[in-house]
């Protein structure tokens, strides 16, 4: 079965300055798909970006772009210019033939003004 | 597009009476529906898989009993908790994926249920 680990509980940024989340994921499956999620404090799951195993170049969408390390099974989550609105918690997510979505234990970002 | 909306988004019941929470795709056909659970500061629990027009796929250890989900059409799915007790107090997200894009899941707002 596939697994999703984020081994950082808590991080915190200064305002403007930038930080990255880690995520690891284990899995045996060759095409997949991995995201990161943003739940802030209203709870509402917002997709910030998603990642196609088949393409060697790492998403980005505006501040926020992703290391995609296949062979290591590493995808981390960078954010740039950090906002007080980024703080939130984020999910590493894993989709790979099955159904479901495999989420991370998650990171709570807080953002330091 | 692809918005999913949940209903109501706070409920507050009394132990031993049923409770049913609404799942809607507003602008897409919603082939599956996945109802999660949610304790402060943790990650989404997968509850149940749910298909249109077929019965509901439980993950292991959920109650089918106490969770009786119902995906009667293309747009709504629907989540009762029966008998509801304190302990089912949580916060309640269902997502629902489009037909043509299977690789991603759109999340409703969530509904947080309250038992007393």
């Amino acid at each position: 079965a596939q697994t999703v680990t984020q081994s950082q509980p808590e991080m915190s940024v200064q305002e403007a300055e930038t930080v990255t989340l880690s995520c690891t994921y284990d899995t045996s499956e060759s095409d997949y798909y991995l995201f990161w999620y943003k739940q802030p404090p209203s709870r509402q799951m917002i997709l910030v970006i998603r990642q196609e195993a088949y393409k060697q170049q790492n998403a980005t969408e505006n501040r926020f772009s992703v290391n995609f390390q296949k062979a290591a099974k590493s995808f981390s989550l960078k954010i740039s210019d950090s906002q007080l609105g980024d703080a939130a918690m984020y999910f590493c997510a894993y989709k790979g033939n099955g159904n479901k979505l495999v989420f991370g234990a998650g990171t709570i970002l807080r953002v330091k003004s | 597009g692809a918005v999913v909306s949940q209903h109501p988004s706070w409920v507050i019941c009394k132990s031993g009476t049923s409770v049913k929470i609404e799942c809607r795709s507003l602008d897409f056909q919603a082939t599956t529906m996945f109802w999660y659970r949610q304790f402060p500061k943790q990650s989404l629990m997968l509850m149940a898989t749910s298909n249109e027009g077929s019965k509901a796929t439980y993950e292991q250890g959920v109650e089918k009993d106490k969770f009786l989900i119902n995906h009667a059409s293309l747009t709504l799915s629907t989540l009762t908790v029966t008998s509801a007790h304190p302990e089912d107090s949580s916060f309640y997200i269902c997502s629902a994926r489009d037909r043509g894009r299977w690789y991603e899941q759109y999340f409703g707002p969530g509904t947080r249920l309250t038992v007393t």
